[in-house]
Protein backbone atom coordinates (compact mmCIF):
# COMPACT_ATOMS: atom_id res chain seq x y z
CA UNK A 1 0.00 0.00 0.00
CA UNK A 2 1.67 3.29 -0.95
CA UNK A 3 1.46 5.98 1.28
CA UNK A 4 1.97 9.43 2.47
CA UNK A 5 2.31 10.85 5.38
CA UNK A 6 1.78 14.54 6.85
CA UNK A 7 1.67 15.57 10.56
CA UNK A 8 -2.16 17.01 10.15
CA UNK A 9 -1.56 19.99 12.84
CA UNK A 10 -2.13 22.04 13.23
CA UNK A 11 1.17 24.16 13.05
CA UNK A 12 0.48 27.53 14.16
CA UNK A 13 3.33 30.03 13.85
CA UNK A 14 3.83 33.79 14.23
CA UNK A 15 3.53 36.04 11.77
CA UNK A 16 7.12 36.78 10.02
CA UNK A 17 8.63 33.38 11.01
CA UNK A 18 9.51 30.21 8.83
CA UNK A 19 7.03 27.54 8.85
CA UNK A 20 8.32 23.66 7.77
CA UNK A 21 5.61 21.46 6.43
CA UNK A 22 6.99 17.85 6.28
CA UNK A 23 6.20 14.69 4.53
CA UNK A 24 7.26 10.94 4.00
CA UNK A 25 6.38 8.78 1.35
CA UNK A 26 6.74 5.18 1.09
CA UNK A 27 7.11 4.35 -2.30
CA UNK A 28 10.60 4.61 -3.45
CA UNK A 29 10.04 5.22 -6.93
CA UNK A 30 7.66 7.56 -6.44
CA UNK A 31 9.22 10.44 -9.54
CA UNK A 32 7.09 13.59 -8.76
CA UNK A 33 6.24 15.23 -5.87
CA UNK A 34 3.56 18.53 -5.14
CA UNK A 35 2.80 20.63 -2.37
CA UNK A 36 -1.04 22.30 -3.09
CA UNK A 37 -2.13 24.49 -0.54
CA UNK A 38 -6.23 24.61 0.17
CA UNK A 39 -8.27 27.13 1.83
CA UNK A 40 -11.06 25.95 3.82
CA UNK A 41 -14.31 25.00 1.51
CA UNK A 42 -12.15 25.67 -1.67
CA UNK A 43 -10.26 23.03 -4.22
CA UNK A 44 -6.44 22.69 -3.81
CA UNK A 45 -3.97 24.97 -5.48
CA UNK A 46 -0.26 23.91 -6.93
CA UNK A 47 2.21 25.66 -4.82
CA UNK A 48 4.98 23.74 -5.91
CA UNK A 49 6.04 20.67 -8.00
CA UNK A 50 9.64 19.28 -7.62
CA UNK A 51 11.37 15.92 -9.60
CA UNK A 52 15.00 16.23 -8.52
CA UNK A 53 16.62 16.04 -5.46
CA UNK A 54 17.90 19.41 -3.52
CA UNK A 55 15.97 22.68 -3.51
CA UNK A 56 13.47 24.62 -5.48
CA UNK A 57 13.18 28.32 -4.77
CA UNK A 58 9.47 30.30 -5.79
CA UNK A 59 9.66 33.47 -3.81
CA UNK A 60 8.38 32.90 -0.12
CA UNK A 61 8.03 29.14 -0.96
CA UNK A 62 10.75 26.17 -1.02
CA UNK A 63 10.26 23.03 -1.32
CA UNK A 64 13.10 19.96 -0.70
CA UNK A 65 13.65 16.72 -1.40
CA UNK A 66 15.53 13.81 -0.28
CA UNK A 67 14.46 10.39 -1.82
CA UNK A 68 17.48 8.49 -0.28
CA UNK A 69 15.53 9.52 2.76
CA UNK A 70 11.80 9.53 1.19
CA UNK A 71 11.14 13.03 2.10
CA UNK A 72 9.93 16.02 0.73
CA UNK A 73 9.46 19.53 2.78
CA UNK A 74 7.77 22.52 2.19
CA UNK A 75 9.41 25.75 3.92
CA UNK A 76 7.12 29.16 3.59
CA UNK A 77 9.45 32.03 5.00
CA UNK A 78 8.09 35.44 5.99
CA UNK A 79 4.61 33.74 6.63
CA UNK A 80 1.43 35.83 6.49
CA UNK A 81 -1.80 34.84 8.06
CA UNK A 82 -2.90 34.58 4.03
CA UNK A 83 -1.06 31.25 4.05
CA UNK A 84 -3.72 29.75 6.83
CA UNK A 85 -4.64 26.77 5.21
CA UNK A 86 -4.10 23.14 4.76
CA UNK A 87 -1.34 22.22 2.66
CA UNK A 88 -1.57 18.82 1.11
CA UNK A 89 1.53 16.27 -0.09
CA UNK A 90 1.33 14.50 -3.10
CA UNK A 91 3.44 11.98 -4.88
CA UNK A 92 3.11 9.52 -8.07
CA UNK A 93 5.54 8.24 -9.96
CA UNK A 94 4.76 7.20 -13.74
CA UNK A 95 1.20 5.24 -14.44
CA UNK A 96 -0.53 5.66 -10.96
CA UNK A 97 -2.59 7.96 -9.57
CA UNK A 98 -1.36 10.62 -7.29
CA UNK A 99 -1.52 9.60 -3.87
CA UNK A 100 -2.44 12.77 -1.26
CA UNK A 101 -1.42 12.80 2.55
CA UNK A 102 -4.11 13.87 4.46
CA UNK A 103 -2.69 17.52 4.66
CA UNK A 104 -1.28 19.59 7.19
CA UNK A 105 -3.13 22.68 8.60
CA UNK A 106 -1.15 25.89 8.91
CA UNK A 107 -2.36 29.03 11.16
CA UNK A 108 -0.25 31.95 11.06
CA UNK A 109 -1.41 34.26 14.14
CA UNK A 110 -1.12 38.08 13.52
CA UNK B 1 -3.32 29.75 -18.02
CA UNK B 2 -3.93 27.08 -16.08
CA UNK B 3 -7.87 27.41 -16.10
CA UNK B 4 -9.99 24.29 -15.48
CA UNK B 5 -13.69 25.62 -14.68
CA UNK B 6 -16.61 23.30 -13.39
CA UNK B 7 -20.57 23.94 -13.39
CA UNK B 8 -22.29 24.30 -11.26
CA UNK B 9 -21.00 25.52 -8.28
CA UNK B 10 -23.38 24.26 -5.89
CA UNK B 11 -25.55 21.38 -6.52
CA UNK B 12 -28.29 20.21 -4.29
CA UNK B 13 -30.21 16.77 -5.74
CA UNK B 14 -32.42 14.68 -4.19
CA UNK B 15 -31.95 10.91 -4.10
CA UNK B 16 -34.22 9.79 -7.19
CA UNK B 17 -33.00 12.86 -9.28
CA UNK B 18 -30.80 12.56 -12.16
CA UNK B 19 -27.90 15.34 -12.88
CA UNK B 20 -24.82 16.23 -14.22
CA UNK B 21 -21.70 18.05 -13.44
CA UNK B 22 -19.61 19.28 -16.11
CA UNK B 23 -15.75 20.18 -16.26
CA UNK B 24 -14.09 21.92 -19.28
CA UNK B 25 -10.79 22.99 -19.55
CA UNK B 26 -8.56 24.67 -22.67
CA UNK B 27 -5.58 24.12 -22.54
CA UNK B 28 -5.20 21.45 -24.55
CA UNK B 29 -4.19 18.95 -21.68
CA UNK B 30 -4.72 15.23 -22.41
CA UNK B 31 -5.65 13.24 -18.84
CA UNK B 32 -8.88 14.66 -16.88
CA UNK B 33 -9.52 13.84 -13.18
CA UNK B 34 -12.40 13.51 -11.28
CA UNK B 35 -11.64 13.63 -7.53
CA UNK B 36 -14.23 13.23 -4.46
CA UNK B 37 -13.01 15.04 -1.47
CA UNK B 38 -15.39 15.37 2.04
CA UNK B 39 -14.65 17.20 5.02
CA UNK B 40 -10.74 17.71 6.28
CA UNK B 41 -10.01 14.55 4.31
CA UNK B 42 -7.83 14.59 0.93
CA UNK B 43 -9.32 14.30 -2.36
CA UNK B 44 -10.04 10.65 -3.42
CA UNK B 45 -9.30 9.70 -6.94
CA UNK B 46 -12.79 8.68 -9.10
CA UNK B 47 -11.96 8.30 -12.21
CA UNK B 48 -9.39 9.32 -15.13
CA UNK B 49 -9.78 9.44 -18.82
CA UNK B 50 -6.76 9.70 -21.00
CA UNK B 51 -6.93 10.58 -24.56
CA UNK B 52 -10.38 10.84 -24.42
CA UNK B 53 -10.66 7.14 -23.21
CA UNK B 54 -11.43 6.09 -19.34
CA UNK B 55 -8.29 4.47 -17.88
CA UNK B 56 -9.01 4.08 -14.07
CA UNK B 57 -12.33 3.45 -12.58
CA UNK B 58 -10.89 3.59 -8.93
CA UNK B 59 -14.41 0.86 -8.21
CA UNK B 60 -16.61 3.59 -8.01
CA UNK B 61 -20.60 2.98 -8.05
CA UNK B 62 -22.54 2.85 -10.67
CA UNK B 63 -24.86 5.51 -9.56
CA UNK B 64 -21.82 7.91 -10.55
CA UNK B 65 -21.06 7.93 -14.75
CA UNK B 66 -18.21 9.67 -16.33
CA UNK B 67 -18.30 10.92 -19.78
CA UNK B 68 -15.66 12.75 -22.21
CA UNK B 69 -17.23 13.94 -25.20
CA UNK B 70 -14.03 15.71 -26.71
CA UNK B 71 -10.77 16.64 -25.25
CA UNK B 72 -11.50 19.55 -23.60
CA UNK B 73 -15.01 18.66 -21.64
CA UNK B 74 -15.36 15.64 -18.79
CA UNK B 75 -18.95 15.11 -17.27
CA UNK B 76 -20.02 13.52 -14.28
CA UNK B 77 -23.79 12.01 -14.64
CA UNK B 78 -25.41 11.07 -11.03
CA UNK B 79 -28.16 9.01 -10.86
CA UNK B 80 -29.44 7.44 -7.54
CA UNK B 81 -27.45 9.08 -5.13
CA UNK B 82 -27.39 8.81 -1.06
CA UNK B 83 -26.66 11.38 1.57
CA UNK B 84 -23.66 10.06 2.20
CA UNK B 85 -21.98 11.08 -1.53
CA UNK B 86 -22.97 14.66 -0.63
CA UNK B 87 -18.96 16.00 -0.77
CA UNK B 88 -16.72 18.66 -2.67
CA UNK B 89 -16.31 17.11 -6.38
CA UNK B 90 -13.43 18.27 -8.05
CA UNK B 91 -12.56 18.27 -11.55
CA UNK B 92 -8.55 18.49 -12.57
CA UNK B 93 -6.47 18.23 -16.22
CA UNK B 94 -2.84 17.46 -16.85
CA UNK B 95 -0.51 17.72 -20.06
CA UNK B 96 0.18 14.21 -20.54
CA UNK B 97 -2.15 12.01 -21.39
CA UNK B 98 0.18 8.76 -21.03
CA UNK B 99 2.29 9.61 -18.07
CA UNK B 100 0.88 10.59 -14.83
CA UNK B 101 3.96 12.41 -13.46
CA UNK B 102 2.78 15.56 -15.09
CA UNK B 103 0.94 18.63 -12.69
CA UNK B 104 -2.69 18.42 -11.80
CA UNK B 105 -4.75 21.78 -12.14
CA UNK B 106 -7.78 21.86 -10.38
CA UNK B 107 -11.12 23.16 -10.58
CA UNK B 108 -12.57 25.50 -8.16
CA UNK B 109 -15.24 21.84 -7.51
CA UNK B 110 -18.97 21.62 -6.89
CA UNK B 111 -20.20 21.32 -3.88
CA UNK B 112 -22.62 18.62 -4.10
CA UNK B 113 -25.49 17.81 -1.38
CA UNK B 114 -27.81 14.87 -1.52
CA UNK B 115 -31.33 14.94 0.39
Amino acid sequence: QKEVEQNSGPLSVPEGAIASLNCTYSDRVSQSFFWYRQYSGKSPELIMSIYSNGDKEDGRFTAQLNKASQYVSLLIRDSQPSDSATYLCAVNQAGTALIFGKGTTLSVSS
Amino acid sequence: DTEVTQTPKHLVMGMTNKKSLKCEQHMGHRAMYWYKQKAKKPPELMFVYSYEKLSINESVPSRFSPECPNSSLLNLHLHALQPEDSALYLCASSQSGAVYTDTQYFGPGTRLTVL
